[in-house]
């Protein structure tokens, strides 16, 4: 069965402070690997797309990397603003249509 | 234009109610996708509409009847909808970089 499992669960951090949130996927065959921004109540936002040859990728503060060899990811936030408070999402592709989405990860930053 | 429109953004409906969602995007994306989302869980799929054309429909009740009435166009049609049907109900489509777009969403509430 494809999983993607995220960690921690959710976080807390203090504005300005940087943070790197988890994704381990088991979908196979593989063809993309997505982090989605989602706010309460709000549809998701990309943050970064990587296929199988890219191995980082970075968006503004965000900076996601991608281990295709041990099917693990991690999403990098620099220097956090109270606005990175969201839930993020890592989302693994087997193909164009079905999405394999993570649990997401709860960050809320104070100041 | 890299947006996907939904309408309303909020809708409460009995449920002897029909009533109707509406998605639009022109990107030129010739997938679009329903998603069912409750609160602090990750969106679910519901329909697949590929070329216009509906490719995956995953298990859904038939009180859900989805649409495509052409390729900038989806519909989401509600009939006799039941409380647990309460969730924000995302559009989304996906263009030649397999990068899905979301829209707002919808957040219906059956009474």
């Amino acid at each position: 069965k494809n999983q993607v499992e995220q960690s921690p669960q959710s976080l807390i951090i203090l504005e300005g402070k940087n943070c790197t949130l988890q994704c381990n996927y088991t979908v196979s065959p593989f063809s993309n690997l997505r982090w989605y921004k989602q706010d309460t109540g709000r549809g998701p936002v990309s943050l970064t797309i990587m296929t199988f040859s890219e191995n980082t990728k970075s968006n503004g503060r965000y900076t996601a990397t991608l281990d295709a060899d041990t099917k693990q990811s991690s999403l990098h936030i620099t220097a956090s603003q109270l606005s990175d408070s969201a839930s993020y999402i890592c989302v693994v592709s087997a193909n164009d249509y079905k999405l394999s989405f993570g649990a997401g990860t709860t960050v809320t930053v104070r100041a | 234009d890299t947006e996907v429109t939904q309408t309303p953004k909020h809708l409460v409906m009995g449920m002897t109610n029909k009533k109707s969602l509406k998605c639009e995007q022109h990107m030129g994306h010739r997938a679009m996708y329903w998603y069912k989302q409750k609160a602090k869980k990750p969106p679910e799929l519901m329909f697949v509409y590929s070329y216009e054309k509906l490719s995956i429909n995953e298990s859904v009740p038939s009180r859900f009847s989805p649409e495509c009435p052409n390729s900038s166009l989806l519909n989401l049609h509600l009939h006799a909808l039941q409380p647990e049907d309460s969730a924000l109900y995302l559009c989304a489509s996906t263009g030649q970089s397999y990068e899905q777009y979301f829209g707002p969403g919808t957040r219906l509430t059956v009474t």
